[in-house]
């Protein structure tokens, strides 16, 4: 089983609708994270959460929303989507103890979603 | 303005061969460098890092050489080998902004047999 679970896996859907992206992960990790992948803009930062009461903007906050409702459990809304959410979206896991107290990610398999 | 650029999208090696990734960064904060391998239908997986206070890193076939006056990393795989058909990443974190990773758009490698 992987160490860290996304849901769905692929979803399309219509402007203006409600989408919710989960990620759950077992590897007991405190710091989560959301990306969304675009051709030729490489993985840019949503959110991301140090634990369970700490949530910070990424680079790209606009248009989404996340709940951290466990230390293994962080999801991603989209409460009105629009076409131009249409990307392939990661969940991220980190220890802060690695080197310089940089972590290395451990992706999901990711959520490829289309907004028509 | 995208301050980790990877400005070759694809690259075609001839199995054998060796393959070079390249990767520019702009910001000076940055002192910490990581590459990932992502293949199709999967998330990115960590490949290496290197520190800034090191100029090369090595694991197996693969070296990461970081030149600091340039801003500039590459990432080396001698000998290229068809599984390693995938796109890269290359990510950087600084002391500012909580240490986040800022990645570049990617190069997809293609190893041919």
């Amino acid at each position: 089983d992987a160490d860290v679970t996304q849901t769905p896996r692929n979803r399309i859907t219509k402007t203006g609708k409600r989408i919710m992206l989960e990620c759950s992960q077992t590897k007991g990790h405190d710091r989560m994270y959301w990306y969304r992948q675009d051709p030729g803009l490489g993985l840019r930062l949503i959110y991301y959460s140090f634990d369970v009461k700490d949530i910070n903007k990424g680079e790209i906050s606009d248009g989404y929303s996340v709940s951290r409702q466990a230390q293994a459990k962080f999801s991603l809304s989209l409460e009105s989507a629009i076409p131009n959410q249409t990307a392939l979206y990661f969940c991220a896991t980190s220890d802060p103890a690695g080197v310089m107290g940089t972590g290395e990610l451990f992706f999901g398999e990711g959520s490829r979603l289309t907004v028509l | 303005d995208q301050q980790v650029k990877q400005n070759s999208p694809s690259l075609s090696v001839q199995e054998g061969r060796i393959s070079i990734l390249n990767c520019d960064y702009t910001n000076s904060m940055f002192d910490y460098f990581l590459w990932y391998k992502k293949y199709p239908a999967e998330g990115p997986t960590f490949l290496i890092s290197i520190s800034s206070i090191k100029d090369k890193n090595e694991d197996g076939r693969f070296t990461v050489f970081l030149n600091k006056s340039a801003k500039h990393l590459s990432l080396h795989i001698v000998p290229s080998q068809p599984g390693d058909s995938a796109v890269y990443f290359c990510a950087a974190s600084g002391s500012g902004s909580a240490r986040q990773l800022t990645f570049g758009s990617g190069t997809q490698l293609t190893v041919l047999p």
